[in-house]
């Protein structure tokens, strides 16, 4: 059983560019949710799909976007790069009713 | 909002001894969990031990447990037995128990196990 995968595994950007982030679930998660961890730092929220739909939003900009797909896959897309987007950024699903995230290795995102 | 705090932003023992990470939190709710995750320097985010704010009994994952003071608003993490594998940040992070599935995350702590 497959856990939670994410690709690409690094990106390098330079600044203005936009860029899309994937991520398989679990299997049998419904719901999922992307986090922006800086360096040192804990994670922070961006926003959470359940149903295709965005279910709940943490403070960013609408820069940072995304979509879940009927397969309970999801992209964050992020445009109009800035420096301070360099970050990992992580995907963890879970079910819908459930409250235990299991999170996937992440994406190194590198904003030049 | 709910807030969570970690002191200590580095810790160093030697294996096998018992250490012990502080939390802190800061909620208006009254039904919420509590989380402690384990990153490697892999980086995967690995859940260590949970707590449901209701349970009154302290959360016990083999050599993990947790000492939950609610009145307080403490979840500290003890590792007994320390091992090197040990070795990695640790998140404390919290979650209302009603609407979506919002983790807010703590500082951490990078804990070091020595030889």
């Amino acid at each position: 059983d497959a856990g939670v995968t994410q690709s690409p595994t690094h990106l390098i950007k330079t600044r203005g560019q936009q860029v899309t982030l994937r991520c398989s679930p679990k299997s049998g998660h419904d719901t999922v949710s992307w986090y922006q961890q800086a360096l040192g730092q804990g994670p922070q929220f961006i926003f959470q799909y359940y149903e295709e739909e965005e279910r709940q939003r943490g403070n960013f900009p609408d820069r940072f976007s995304g979509h879940q797909f009927p397969n309970y896959s999801s992209e964050l897309n992020v445009n109009a790069l800035l420096l301070g987007d360099s970050a990992l950024y992580l995907c963890a699903s879970s079910l819908v009713w459930g409250d235990e995230q299991f999170f996937g290795p992440g994406t190194r995102l590198t904003v030049l | 909002a709910q807030t969570v705090t970690q002191s200590q932003p580095e810790m160093s023992v030697q294996e096998a001894e018992t250490v012990t990470l502080s939390c802190t939190y800061d909620t208006s709710e009254s039904n919420y969990y509590l989380f402690w995750y384990k990153q490697p320097p892999s980086r995967q985010m690995i859940l260590v031990i949970r707590q449901e704010a209701y349970k009154q009994q302290n959360a016990t994952e083999n050599r993990f447990s947790v000492n939950f003071q609610k009145a307080a608003k403490s979840f500290s993490l003890k590792i007994s037995d320390s091992q090197l594998g040990d070795t990695a940040m640790y998140f404390c992070a919290f979650m209302k128990g009603t609407g979506a599935q919002k983790l807010v995350f703590g500082q951490g702590t990078r804990l070091t196990i020595n030889p």
